[in-house]
């Protein structure tokens, strides 16, 4: 079954770090771009980051650049987000996503984990 | 305030169509391709299409998918309670180099 399961979400405040991680099962990981996005309370969506295949390339959200930083290791098929100097307005429900593009970023994101949640609160 | 613009809300009759539009710009709806997703309550995203046309196998085909200059539509016939959801367009923003999605529009069947 292809899978993703994510982890590392709590209760954290503000200023203080966090990484999420995500684990994959089911499709051979490093064939395929991850991404993050992530979901505020009662709010839409938003992506926060984008790793290719080999981590080689990574792209962040402006909301986000220079606070978080996206790694993956294929020999784990794990991703990972590094998050530091945290926010409120970073208080979200963390998806990882796997992009639907062999080899490339296609933008589009067919398998999601279930998320976890950060909450950034003192 | 999102870089793709979708209306909030949407509604119709059960066995009726609605159509979800979705707006953006030569960066990044006019150059690349478009995706649906559908998010039922509680849960996570779930993708209806990609490459602006396309189902993921398992999508009926009552769900499709179309684009046209900088704007793309979601369609949905034969409405069941059961797509009561809220719906997501993206694509990729080239200027920008980030991933984009719409607001979200919330469809009631009613």
């Amino acid at each position: 079954e292809v899978q993703l399961v994510e982890s590392g979400g709590v209760v954290v405040q503000p200023g203080g770090s966090l990484r999420l991680s995500c684990a994959a099962s089911g499709f051979t990981f490093d064939d395929y771009a991850m991404h993050w996005v992530r979901q505020a309370p009662g709010k839409g969506l938003e992506w926060v980051s984008l790793i290719s295949w080999d981590g080689g390339s990574t792209y962040y959200a402006d909301s986000v650049k220079g606070r978080f930083t996206i790694s993956r290791d294929n020999s784990k098929n794990s991703l990972y987000l590094q998050m530091n100097s945290l926010r409120a307005e970073d208080t979200a429900l963390y998806y990882c996503a796997k992009d639907i593009g062999y080899g490339g970023n296609s933008g589009a994101f067919d398998i999601w984990g279930q998320g976890t949640m950060v909450t950034v609160s003192s | 305030q999102s870089v793709l613009t979708q209306p909030p809300s949407v509604s119709a009759a059960p066995g009726q169509k609605v159509t979800i539009s979705c707006s953006g710009s030569s960066s990044n709806i006019g150059n690349n391709y478009v995706s649906w997703y559908q998010q039922l309550p509680g849960t996570a995203p779930k993708l209806l299409i990609y490459d602006n046309n396309k189902r993921p196998s398992g999508i009926p085909d009552r769900f499709s998918g179309s684009k046209s200059g900088t704007s793309a539509t979601l369609g949905i016939t034969g409405l069941q309670t059961g797509d009561e959801a809220d719906y997501y367009c993206g694509t990729w923003d080239s200027s920008l180099s980030v991933g984009v999605f719409g607001g979200g529009t919330k469809l009631t069947v009613l």
